[in-house]
């Protein structure tokens, strides 16, 4: 089983669309979580840090389940820019980061 | 949030060569982490930079092949040795940012083995 695991993509989406991504990972003494954002040919760059109450920024709500050991990202009404791969990324132990293999999102006009 | 200066952006090199990556922080950070993209792969985190010490290497990845320097809190390298097609990869190097808890990383190295 591997440490982090996503959703397969590729979610195909209309520009307004509501999507969720999910993701579980295997170390249950995990300390961080967070979603990247990588767009094509790019570093990976942070979209939020995911808390166990629940976190919102905009558009985009991040949730962790401790118990489940399960993470989502909700994103509503997207953009065309939205347009990425999303990584869901786990801190097991401190300071080095195992990522999951991605979910592509592709938003249509 | 730091910014991290990598290169080369890109390059093309023979087999049997080698390539050596170079990171610059703009600011002083205990640890740097370099990081191989497969291609359609996610992330794998090669090793672990600690200033004074040798770096920490994952399972999979060995010093012979990949040897880091890190002579000070602002920059590291890596080298890819004795290349062979399946080197072909991005390479990224990351710090953690205590500060706001996020990792950034830097804009990657593209390398093609030929």
């Amino acid at each position: 089983r591997k440490e982090v695991e996503q959703d397969p993509g590729p979610f195909n989406v209309p520009e307004g669309a509501t999507v969720a991504f999910n993701c579980t990972y295997s170390n249950s003494a995990s300390q961080s979580f967070f979603w990247y954002r990588q767009d094509c040919r790019k570093e990976p760059k942070l979209l939020m840090s995911v808390y166990s109450s629940g976190n919102e920024d905009g558009r985009f709500t991040a949730q962790l389940n401790r118990a489940s050991q399960y993470i989502s990202l909700l994103i509503r009404d997207s953009k065309l820019s939205d347009s990425a791969t999303y990584l869901c990324v786990v801190n097991p132990r401190g300071g080095k980061l195992i990522f999951g293999q991605g979910t592509e999102l592709s938003v249509k006009p | 949030s730091a910014v991290i200066s990598q290169k080369p952006s890109r390059d093309i090199c023979q087999r049997g060569t080698s390539l050596t990556i170079q990171c610059q922080v703009d600011s002083q950070v205990t640890m740097m982490f370099w990081y191989r993209q497969q291609p359609g792969q996610s992330l794998t985190l090669i090793a672990t930079a600690n200033q004074g010490s040798e770096a920490t290497y994952e399972s999979g990845f060995v010093i012979d092949k990949f040897p880091i320097s890190r002579p000070n809190l602002t920059f590291s390298t890596l080298t890819v040795s004795n290349m062979s097609p399946e080197d072909s990869s991005i390479y990224l190097c990351s710090v953690n940012e205590p500060t706001n808890y996020g990792y950034t990383f830097g804009s990657g190295t593209r390398l093609t083995v030929v």
